[in-house]
């Protein structure tokens, strides 16, 4: 499978406190994104980070990216409630078929 | 971001009977669709791609038969599940692929339950 691998697989945190999540996968990449899913909805881009960015900022979101390790890491500054659900990261070959390979997921938790 | 709106939400059948999901594109036209399954507690695994005007592309392991996809316009595609069956019943999302880049646009999702 080249499904990547997230960790953890779950995360409780308390309302505040900064929450990091982080995603390995396995083949080159162009891009790596990602999402955000609450229970039973779709999924919500959060934010893309290209092959040759090492980090990208967008609010309270901090995303670094290393080719090196084929890693990556979503950090969420004074989280809030409405912060939780699951968080997913995304990547698409280098081969450029756009097609998407999702990791297998943080459920975090924000606990008020 | 784009707007990608799947009808129905949920679907409650029988086993055998096929169920129909739409998946619209409302703010652009999409050339490129894409059908995942996502089951309980799992990630979102990719099933085919939809392409507009063509034949679909399915991943290894999807009954192309069972699953057929149909991409007849710009703004439509439909996943119909032949002949459903219990082992059937997840959640079933489409994304479409934005005309420039390679961010995707995830519809809300359909819950398809099959007695």
């Amino acid at each position: 499978s080249q499904q990547g691998e997230e960790d953890p697989q779950a995360l409780s945190i308390q309302e505040g406190e900064n929450a990091t999540m982080n995603c390995s996968y396995k083949t080159s990449i162009n891009n790596l994104q990602w999402y955000r899913q609450n229970s039973g909805r779709g999924l919500v881009h959060l934010i893309l980070i290209r092959s040759n960015e090492r980090e990208k900022h967008s609010g309270r979101l901090r995303v670094t990216l290393d080719t090196s390790k084929k890693s990556s890491s979503l950090l969420i500054t004074a989280s809030r409630a409405a912060d939780t659900a699951s968080y997913f990261c995304a990547t698409d070959a280098s081969f450029g078929n756009e097609k998407l390979t999702f990791g297998t997921g943080t459920r975090l938790t924000i606990i008020p | 971001g784009a707007v990608v709106s799947q009808h129905p939400s949920r679907v409650i059948c029988k086993s055998g009977t096929s169920v129909k999901i739409e998946c619209r594109s409302l703010d652009f036209q999409a050339t490129t669709m894409f059908w995942y399954r996502q089951f309980p507690k799992q990630s979102l695994m990719l099933m085919a791609t939809s392409n507009e005007g063509s034949k679909a592309t399915y991943e290894q392991g999807v009954e192309k038969d069972k699953f057929l996809i149909n991409h007849a316009s710009l703004t439509l595609s439909t996943l119909t599940v032949t002949s459903a069956h219990p082992e059937d019943s997840s959640f079933y999302i489409c994304s479409e692929l934005a005309p420039l880049g390679n961010e995707q646009f995830f519809g809300p999702g359909t819950r398809l339950t099959v007695l």
